[in-house]
């Protein structure tokens, strides 16, 4: 029950080269999050949308990640350049009902991205 | 700054002995803590949420607890079974930020 469909599952790629990485939620939602996964740093919060608009996102390490959310279904996140550092597992998570931090999160299955 | 830890970061243990995991976090303004589950290559499972103002919360064999003065919560997990094999994290959410911490997580391995 993940309520969210990410895309692609794995994603290897050249240093330098744009990567876009994809969320769907597959049921209602009210807030939508990007978290990044390593081993050096654990999960740690990239970004979170409330009604597809960016509430915070003081988690973005760099002016190199972006992320959108253009409709209530779809939302991305970009890396351009990349760079081998970028290598992580990226989730993204949905929650429903009001505040961001009040209910249980649903996460996807991650997209595992590997910088060469 | 909220910090979280969970210790130990791995455990073995044989089929239906009970046994808990611990979290602790630094700071006990605490808005709410969740647990999580997270099998090899999935995303995380949200297991139980605690409110501040909660002291537990149970579901099934699961029981969450929250100690905000000693800055402890633990999560209990009666009659374990080789299906309860997971990474187990804990999150705390801190009033002000909001934002989740995430423990580095216990790496559970239940052998039958």
């Amino acid at each position: 029950d993940a309520g969210v469909i990410q895309s692609p599952r794995h994603e290897v790629t050249e240093m330098g080269q744009e990567v876009t990485l994809r969320c769907k939620p597959i049921s209602g939602h009210d807030y939508l999050f990007w978290y990044r996964q390593t081993m050096m740093r654990g999960l740690e919060l990239l970004i979170y949308f409330n009604n597809n608009v960016p509430i915070d996102d003081s988690g973005m390490p760099e002016d190199r990640f972006s992320a959108k959310m253009p409709n209530a279904s779809f939302s991305t996140l970009k890396i351009q350049p990349s760079e081998p550092r970028d290598s992580a597992v990226y989730f993204c998570a949905i929650t429903r009902g009001t505040g961001a931090f009040s209910q249980p999160q649903h996460f996807g299955d991650g997209t595992r991205l590997s910088i060469l | 700054k909220q910090e979280v830890t969970q210790i130990p970061a791995a455990l073995s243990v044989p089929e239906g002995e009970n046994l808990v995991l611990n979290c602790s976090f630094t700071d006990s303004a605490i808005y709410n803590l969740q647990w999580f589950r997270q099998d090899p290559g999935k995303g995380l499972t949200s297991l139980l949420l605690i409110q501040s103002s909660q002291r537990e919360q149970t579901s099934g064999r699961l029981n969450a607890s929250l100690d905000k003065s000693s800055g402890r919560s633990t999560l209990y997990i009666a009659a374990s079974q080789p299906g309860d094999s997971a990474t187990y994290l804990c999150a705390a959410s801190t009033s002000g930020t909001y934002k989740y911490i995430f423990g580095t997580g216990t790496r559970l391995k239940v052998l039958a």
